[in-house]
């Protein structure tokens, strides 16, 4: 059964980077019948789409995030991570991680609350 | 860049029909996934590609799409049906740029 657990520290302060390893089991991120994105949630509030990640290294970007945001994967350790710079308390979310097929998102990490302050 | 809009809220009588809708200029021409979210839960997929069900997600979940509108069905609603609804697409016109509906609280009544 595939798995997706999301780690990184909970709390960052304004103006630094947030980052977020996904760490992917019962299956490999290698594999080309699949890609890997990141989405986050708002406390009281909707889903947005941050990007996605192909096994081969190819990216995209949400184009109101892109400059602040890089997404790689490390498939020696079946892992791919966030890197979101410069943040504000507006990027206060629940981060969660997920493999898609076809476009649509069928396994889903449980998330993980980023609440950014000082 | 590519809108989806939702209602905010619908609500339904259990054993009843609810139809959830997703509006977005020319729809029909995408591929709609639909997504369940319970309290404090990550989401779940009901629906992929307008109107194909994942494993194990009961026949009660049904999905249609044509012209601006795609439309999320669950007949026979239950209790546990009560949650948050999103629909999402990939932005064809665009290089790879994904997109959410605002999503839809379903009450049952």
């Amino acid at each position: 059964q595939l798995q997706l657990q999301e780690s990184g520290p909970g709390l960052v302060k304004p103006s630094e980077t947030l980052s977020l390893t996904c760490t992917v089991s019962g299956g490999s991120i290698s594999s080309s019948s699949y890609y890997w994105g990141w989405i986050r949630q708002p406390p009281g509030k909707g889903l947005e789409w941050i990007g996605s990640i192909y096994y081969s290294g190819s990216t995209y970007y949400n184009p109101s995030l892109k400059s602040r945001v890089t997404i790689s994967v490390d498939t020696s350790k079946n892992q791919f991570s966030l890197k979101l710079s410069s943040v504000t308390a507006a990027d206060t979310a629940v981060y969660y991680c997920a493999r898609a097929h076809g476009y649509s998102y069928g396994y889903w990490g449980q998330g993980t609350l980023v609440t950014v302050s000082s | 860049s590519y809108v989806l809009t939702q209602p905010p809220s619908v609500s339904v009588a259990p054993g009843q029909t609810a139809r959830i809708t997703c509006g977005g200029n020319n729809i029909g021409s995408k591929s709609v996934h639909w997504y369940q979210q319970k309290p404090g839960q990550a989401p779940v997929l009901v629906v992929y590609d307008d109107s194909d069900r994942p494993s194990g997600i009961p026949e009660r979940f049904s999905g249609s799409n044509s012209g601006n509108t795609a439309t999320l069905t669950i007949s026979r609603v239950e209790a546990g049906d009560e949650a948050d609804y999103y629909c999402q697409v990939w932005d064809s016109s665009s290089d790879h740029v994904e997109v959410f509906g605002g999503g839809t609280k379903l009450t049952v009544l």
